[in-house]
Formats: structure tokens, C-alpha cells, sequence
């Protein structure tokens, strides 16, 4: 059975920090990956998502990384802002259906 | 494009009230799931469905029931509410993948509390 850890479960980090959050996954034979980030009281918007055949994904200030035989994706934030504080979710799929983690909370402090 | 739209966004029943929530999307997104997300339990699967006219079971289907008769509807009913249900519901959707690599587009969440 498919089980995903996010560690850690909150992170507070000054402006400006480069920061690395951590997704684990149990089962490698996952097709994808897919970042997703939470602000408080809202829904999920979709950050990344990373294909098993790539090992990268990059959009902005965000890199995600994907190492399937380890069972680990890294969301990596460049030059964190205070906007960037909110819940980041790693997802992925057993059949049809996502896997999720239980999220890091990040703070970054102006 | 909307995306993922649901209503309501709140509602607040009582014990052994009924209702549906409604999820609706224009995308033609083949797949459609429901999730309820609780402080330390993170999102867990309801129901979903992989196409017009099917649904199965996820991880915690007990006490909800769900039906997906035009492709862009999924509705999620609640026959008789109870306060374990209180939280807040996702709804989202896939398109259909030859590559099994299926990207999930969030709805806002219904927030519901049982009294």
C-alpha cells in the first residue's frame, strides 16, 4: 500500500532563505508526481507535476526533483517571500486515485 | 474556463440532516474524485469516478454516497449527517491519460460542520 511522508511538518524560514521541502513515497512504480500548495481556508492549486521519465520539473522560483528508486521528490524554493507561506502537498497516484501526503506548513518572516 | 467549481462553499447541519454537494467541471475532464481534508489526516479519497455513469469507493466511503450522471457533475450526498463528518470537502478532476499520468485540477472546498 502506497504511503507518502512529508517531512517536516512545519518549517519557519526568514526572507530570502533557499529551502528544501521533502516528500517520501513507499511504492517506486508511480507513473508521476504532483506538487500542490495550500493557502490557508482554499483549495489545492497545482505547483508541479513530474513525469516518472523526467527527473526535474521547473516553474519560477520552484525546482522539483524526482529520484523514484530512492522514493523521494524535493520541492526546492529559491529566494523565499513571504508570500510563498502556506501548506506545500506532494501527491501521487495508485491507480486512477491520488496519494497524499499530510503537508509542510511553511512560514518565511519578512 | 471555471475549472472545479463546488457549492456550496459553507454549510452547517444538524444531526440526521441530508444534503448534496455539487461539483461541477468545464474542462471534459474524464475523472472526477471527492476528498474530505482533516487537520492531521491530511486529503483521503470518498469517491470518485472514471467516467459519466461510474463511481467506486475510496479510502473512506462510509456514509456518503455519490453519483456522476452528466460528465461534468459529481455529486456527493450525505443521507443522514453525522459530526464525524464535519470538515472540509475537495472536489477535483482528470483528463483521461494514455501515459497514466493524470494531472488532479482542485475545486475550493465546501466547508460543512454537523452540529
Amino acid at each position: 500500500k502506497q504511503e507518502v511522508t512529508q517531512i517536516p511538518a512545519a518549517l519557519s524560514v526568514p526572507e530570502g532563505e533557499n529551502l528544501v521541502l521533502n516528500c517520501s513515497f513507499t511504492d517506486s512504480a508511480i507513473y508521476n508526481l504532483q506538487w500542490f500548495r495550500q493557502d490557508p481556508g482554499k483549495g489545492l492549486t497545482s505547483l508541479l507535476l513530474i513525469q516518472s521519465s523526467q527527473r526535474e520539473q521547473t516553474s519560477g522560483r520552484l525546482n522539483a526533483s524526482l529520484d523514484k528508486s530512492s522514493g523521494r521528490s524535493t520541492l526546492y524554493i529559491a529566494a523565499s517571500q513571504p508570500g510563498d507561506s502556506a501548506t506545500y502537498l506532494c501527491a501521487v497516484p495508485g491507480g486512477y486515485k491520488y496519494i497524499f501526503g499530510t503537508g509542510t506548513r511553511l512560514k518565511v518572516l519578512a | 474556463n471555471a475549472g472545479v467549481t463546488q457549492t456550496p462553499k459553507f454549510r452547517v447541519l444538524k444531526t440526521g440532516q441530508s444534503m448534496t454537494l455539487l461539483c461541477a467541471q468545464d474542462m471534459n475532464h474524464e475523472y472526477m474524485y471527492w476528498y474530505r481534508q482533516d487537520p492531521g489526516m491530511g486529503l483521503r479519497l470518498i469517491h470518485y469516478s472514471v467516467g459519466e455513469g461510474t463511481t467506486a469507493k475510496g479510502e473512506v466511503p462510509d456514509g456518503y454516497n455519490v453519483s456522476r450522471l452528466k460528465k461534468q457533475n459529481f455529486l456527493l450526498g450525505l443521507e443522514s449527517a453525522a459530526p464525524s463528518q464535519t470538515s472540509v470537502y475537495f472536489c477535483a478532476s482528470s483528463p483521461e491519460s494514455d501515459s497514466l499520468v493524470y494531472e488532479q485540477y482542485f475545486g475550493p472546498g465546501t466547508r460543512l460542520t454537523v452540529t
